[in-house]
């Protein structure tokens, strides 16, 4: 099993949609929890840190289940722009382990 | 200017050659990191260093080595280049603790025939 696991889509929804990606996790350790947003062929980066009281910002919210070790991100308002690839990210820290990078979910936003 | 460089952005090459790839940051963060990154498969740590002296392997280091020149230059090697090496590879760089965020370069896209 993958220690990250994502739905790879694609997500097809039109503009103004809501949408919502689920993340699973398998090591109950992991303690700081991320998504990254990856445009095709560039750098992915940071689009917000997870939070275990949820939080948003804008149309985004992510929101963490520990006890189900799964999380999840909300779209509101589907713009054009947020079509790219969403990477669902853990890091367990213990010992000195970076990142473990889920494989992403890919969104297509239409007109 | 962009604050993680990559060099080269492009690189094709044969079975066995020797390859470098160049990663500099102007951000003066002390932790630098490589990953490859593979359809289907994601983002995979390759190596990573908190600071010049310490360099540390990551879950696919079989086949590659790093070089950790200054704070601001991270090095990887393909020591003898094997096809299934062909990836698109990333920099990475970052402050210390748990919540901070990693920066990455623009990438390199490896094809080793």
């Amino acid at each position: 099993r993958k220690e990250v696991e994502q739905d790879p889509g694609p997500f097809n929804v039109p503009e103004g949609a809501t949408v919502a990606f689920n993340c699973t996790y398998s090591n109950s350790a992991s303690q700081s929890f991320f998504w990254y947003r990856q445009d095709c062929r560039k750098e992915p980066k940071l689009l917000m840190s997870v939070y275990s009281s949820g939080n948003e910002d804008g149309r985004f919210t992510a929101q963490l289940n520990r006890a189900s070790q799964y999380i999840s991100l909300l779209i509101r308002d589907s713009k054009l722009s947020d079509s790219a690839t969403y990477l669902c990210v853990v890091n367990r820290n213990t010992g000195r382990r970076a990142l473990t990078f889920g494989s992403g979910t890919r969104l297509q936003v239409q007109p | 200017d962009a604050d993680v460089t990559q060099t080269p952005r492009n690189r094709i090459t044969k079975t066995g050659k020797r390859i470098m790839l160049e990663c500099s940051q102007t951000k003066g963060h002390d932790r630098m990191y490589w990953y490859r990154q593979d359809p289907g498969l994601g983002l995979r740590l390759i190596y990573y260093s908190f600071d010049v002296k310490d360099i540390n392997k990551g879950e696919i280091s079989d086949g590659y080595s790093v070089s950790r020149q200054a704070q601001a230059k991270f090095s990887l090697s393909l020591e003898s280049a094997i096809p299934n090496q062909t990836a698109l590879y990333f920099c990475a760089t970052s402050e210390g603790g748990t919540y901070n965020e990693q920066f990455f370069g623009p990438g390199t896209r490896l094809t080793v025939l």
